[in-house]
């Protein structure tokens, strides 16, 4: 069974553009959850979606934002990009939503902005 | 604040050796993985451990979730240079919906031959 699938694996912006990441679950996972990775903040949840509506939402700004699509792949944005989201975004999927399903994460796009 | 503190930060060891990494909460979580992630890459799940008490061995690795289910630790025996990377331990918690982690700050391990 193939695993959670990020793209593009590697994307430099620029400051003030914005940016579409790219996440397809594990087939048959119905969640996904999107989380931002820095070295001074660890892992920080950013949102979930669930059949195609957003489930829960971390404390981030409006700029990110995501959606997810009826054969459960999903897609974050970032708009107006800052310096200070360069970081690795991971992608998790879990078979459905709740606290006790697993989730298995992706390999991750590094955001970097200039 | 962070809702999951784990130590050390840090661990530099020689091959052989035993260690413990730690993941501490003054909160209950329903459930709590601990993940593996090497640098570029994702997190992989080790071990999900939901009855407090419980104890799970993977080969070197033994995972124990506290009794009250607020603290976890990470136990390896005879350390091997490819254990090293960053142990993540993650908790979920039943008040919150969804499928929504808090992470650990994580440990970097570092094993010298």
């Amino acid at each position: 069974k193939a695993g959670v699938t990020q793209t593009p694996r590697y994307l430099i912006k620029t400051r003030g553009q914005q940016v579409t990441l790219s996440c397809s679950p594990i087939s048959g996972h119905r969640s996904v959850s999107w989380y931002q990775q820095t070295p001074g903040q660890g892992l920080q949840f950013l949102f979930e979606y669930f059949s195609e509506t957003q489930r829960n939402k971390g404390n981030f700004p409006g700029r990110f934002s995501g959606r997810q699509f009826s054969n459960s792949r999903s897609e974050m944005n970032v708009s107006t990009l800052e310096l200070g989201d360069s970081a690795l975004y991971l992608c998790a999927s879990s078979r459905t939503s709740g606290s006790s399903y697993e989730q298995y994460f992706g390999p991750g796009t590094r955001l970097t902005v200039t | 604040t962070q809702l999951l503190e784990q130590s050390p930060q840090f661990l530099s060891i020689q091959e052989g050796e035993n260690l413990t990494v730690y993941c501490n909460s003054s909160s209950v979580f329903s459930s709590l993985q601990w993940y593996r992630q090497e640098p570029g890459e994702g997190p992989v799940l080790l071990v999900t451990v939901v009855t407090g008490g419980e104890v799970k061995k993977l080969k070197r690795l033994t995972f124990q979730f506290g009794d009250a289910r607020k603290d976890s630790s990470l136990h390896i025996t005879a350390a091997q240079p490819g254990d090293t990377g960053l142990y993540l331990c993650a908790g979920a918690r039943r008040e919150t919906s969804g499928s929504r982690l808090t992470f650990g700050e994580g440990t970097q391990l570092t094993v010298n031959p």
